[in-house]
């Protein structure tokens, strides 16, 4: 059974702040994805890596792929409060995609 | 564009009572389909997976089943609910079962309370 572990499962910081949140697994993934999930509302796919060692930014969020493919990091720059929601990193391997437990984060002004 | 709609959006429902959650998906073909479960605020449990019509995979007993009648529309069913049934229950289609490319998409969710 392929498993994803997710650090930290809660993170409240302030406007501006930086921060990174982390996703590991002792399996090999064919690839990454990262989502986040506001209150209410299903997720929504982020980002999408498939090479070892990878690096994707979107705005102010950068990506990265573990060289192993075992693992990935998400790095959030000057978070701000619309950044507030549930990340949640899957992995793709021979059947369903395998989902972490996820981070809340929670950006206060 | 693909869609995905999933209604209704919350429910209440006394224990004992029946369920039926449906969704279903518009703009492509043999989608594969899913229903996952969410503890508040945290990760997904996946429930049930289709892979085309009448093909349905159990991934946890359940006091739930699933159906899926049409190509593009998956249902989640009890006859019975239990208090333990409550949760946020989410529906999602892909190309690939393993969404290597593209990921799942999800609907909105069912927010789901037994009293």
């Amino acid at each position: 059974t392929q498993l994803l572990e997710q650090s930290p499962q809660f993170l409240s910081i302030q406007e501006g702040e930086n921060l990174t949140v982390y996703c590991n697994s002792s399996s090999v993934f064919s690839s990454l994805q990262w989502y986040r999930q506001e209150p209410g509302e299903g997720p929504v796919l982020l980002v999408t890596v498939v090479t070892g060692g990878e690096v994707k930014k979107l705005k102010r969020l950068t990506f990265q792929f573990g060289d192993a493919r075992k693992d990935s990091s998400l790095h959030i720059t000057a978070a701000q409060p619309g950044d507030t929601g549930l990340y949640l990193c899957a992995g793709s391997g021979y059947s369903t995609l395998t989902f972490g437990k996820g981070t809340m984060l929670l950006v206060s002004p | 564009s693909q869609t995905i709609h999933q209604w209704p959006a919350t429910l209440v429902q006394p224990v004992g009572s029946p369920l039926s959650l449906e969704c279903t998906v518009e703009g492509t073909s043999n989608p594969n389909l899913y229903w996952y479960r969410q503890a508040a605020g945290r990760g997904l449990q996946l429930l049930f997976y289709s892979v085309g019509i009448g093909q349905i995979s159990s991934e946890v007993p359940q006091n739930l089943s699933a159906s899926r009648p049409q190509d593009r529309q998956f249902i989640l069913s009890s006859k019975k609910l239990l208090l333990s049934d409550s949760g946020f229950y989410l529906c999602a289609w892909s190309l690939s079962r393993t969404g290597s490319s593209y990921g799942y998409t999800f609907g909105s969710g069912t927010r789901l309370t037994v009293v």
